[in-house]
């Protein structure tokens, strides 16, 4: 069965500063890849996928993640922190032999500080 | 012009009862889904159409029954709502399944007194 952690309940960033949101994943077979973020009292908005080709995925909002196979890792990054990034990211997995689920993970919340 | 809407935004209620949630997309998607978000925002599938057919059903108890009149929209209606019920629930959308992305609604956040 597929699955996704996230180990960081919370991740705390000065702005300016990099940041790193850390995701591990589990399935079998190819990993279809994505990072949500959710605003207070809004729904999930698509950040990034990975689906094939490049490790280095762009996104939106300045946001990029890694694919790491060897390591089973899909970390988001950003390389400066804006106090507006502060909101709730989830990272979910598709693929292997069940392509039509896609499951999150428990969610990060980052909290930049000015 | 909204993608994915639901409504209500917020449903208060007693137990035993029962309730609606309508979801509409105007994106001309295939696929639509219910998710439940509790309040740990534990996020988890509930179901998931495809041109009208049901192809996931999570392990949800019967009491929750959707129902696609076209793919354009995905209600949930919910029978004797219990508690335990009380979560946010989001409607989303999908053109295709597997490697797309999810556009989702603003959610429902469903009180169960």
């Amino acid at each position: 069965a597929q699955s996704v952690a996230q180990p960081e309940d919370q991740v705390n960033v000065a702005e300016g500063n990099p940041l790193t949101v850390k995701c591990t994943y589990s399935v079998s077979g190819n990993p279809y890849l994505f990072w949500y973020v959710q605003y207070p009292n809004r729904g999930l908005q698509f950040l990034l996928k990975y689906i094939t080709g490049d490790n280095l995925v762009k996104g939106s909002y300045g946001f990029e993640a890694e694919f790491n196979k060897s390591q089973t890792s899909f970390h988001l990054k950003k390389p400066s922190a804006l106090v507006s990034d502060s909101a709730l990211y989830f990272c979910a997995v598709s693929g292997g032999y069940n392509t039509d689920k896609l499951i999150f993970g428990t969610g990060t919340r980052l909290q930049v500080f000015p | 012009d909204t993608a994915v809407s639901q409504t209500p935004k917020y449903l208060v209620t007693q137990m035993g009862n029962d309730k609606s949630i309508k979801c509409e997309q105007n994106l001309g998607h295939d696929t639509m889904y219910w998710y439940k978000q509790d309040s740990k925002k534990f996020l988890k599938i509930m179901f998931s159409y495809n041109n009208k057919e049901l192809i996931i059903n999570e392990t949800v108890p019967n009491r929750f029954s959707p129902k696609s009149p076209d793919k354009a929209h995905l209600n949930l209606h919910i029978n004797s709502l219990e508690l335990g019920d009380s979560a946010v629930y989001f409607c989303a959308s999908s053109q295709g399944t597997g490697a797309e992305k999810l556009f989702f609604g603003s959610g429902t956040q469903l009180s169960v007194l």
